[in-house]
């Protein structure tokens, strides 16, 4: 079936730890976002990429770095987990940066104790 | 700052109603707009978008509103069912200068009553 794979589904993790989210498309689509969801608030934007090769900051960027190495792959790392990061991230991909809908994963939820 | 944010954070209507959620965004250079449904534990799905050349859009029993005016959005809901019960949430993409980035609202709950 078509669409956004990631993983893992669900994640305990302690502070201090280095954690890579997954996120895997087969859609052939050149635009990738991660968001993070917090509870009773809307999807803040991570990190993007609009084509393989290149990345750029969203709205919340510090602590997380990302990758873009090829066009069906984007991880999401957290290099040194800290409570604050408690959420649930979803992963998004369109065919074009420029306009179109996004077509979201079914999100990780990550805790760090 | 751009922001987008909804009226209400939860709605509860019976079933049969129709259901309507409001949205209002800041940026007056956003260019097009989707709404995005997102049942527990899911990801969010596409309902249905409207670019800023149009006013009104229609899909099977939802309907989009834009007043560019006063820089709002509605989504309107034909004869809620309770499968509709979800968070909704409205989304807009600033233009170019953006590039093409979404700014999500804080999201609505809609609970559908039998």
């Amino acid at each position: 079936i078509a669409g956004i794979t990631q993983a893992p589904t669900s994640q305990i993790l302690a502070a201090g730890r280095r954690m890579t989210l997954r996120c895997t498309q087969d859609m052939r689509h050149n635009a990738m976002y991660w968001y993070r969801q917090d509870l009773g608030l809307g999807l803040r934007l991570i990190h993007y990429s609009n084509t393989a090769g290149t990345t750029g900051k969203g709205e919340v960027p510090d602590g997380y770095s990302v990758s873009r190495a090829n066009t069906d792959d984007f991880p999401l790392t957290l290099a040194s987990a800290v409570p604050s990061q408690t959420s649930v991230y979803f992963c998004a991909s369109k065919p074009r940066a420029s306009t179109g809908e996004l077509f979201f994963g079914e999100g990780s939820r990550l805790t760090v104790l | 700052g751009e922001s987008v944010g909804l009226h209400l954070p939860t709605l509860s209507v019976q079933e049969g109603d129709n259901s309507i959620i409001n949205c209002a965004y800041s940026n007056s250079a956003s260019d097009y707009f989707i709404w995005y449904k997102q049942e527990s534990g899911k990801g969010p799905q596409f309902i249905i978008d409207i670019r800023s050349n149009m006013d009104k859009r229609q899909g099977q029993r939802v309907t989009v509103l834009l007043n560019k005016t006063v820089k709002h959005l509605s989504l309107q809901i034909a004869a809620t069912q309770p499968g509709d019960s979800a968070v909704y949430f409205c989304a807009e993409k600033g233009g170019r200068a953006n590039a093409g980035k979404s700014t999500f609202g804080d999201g609505t709950t809609l609970t559908v009553k039998p």
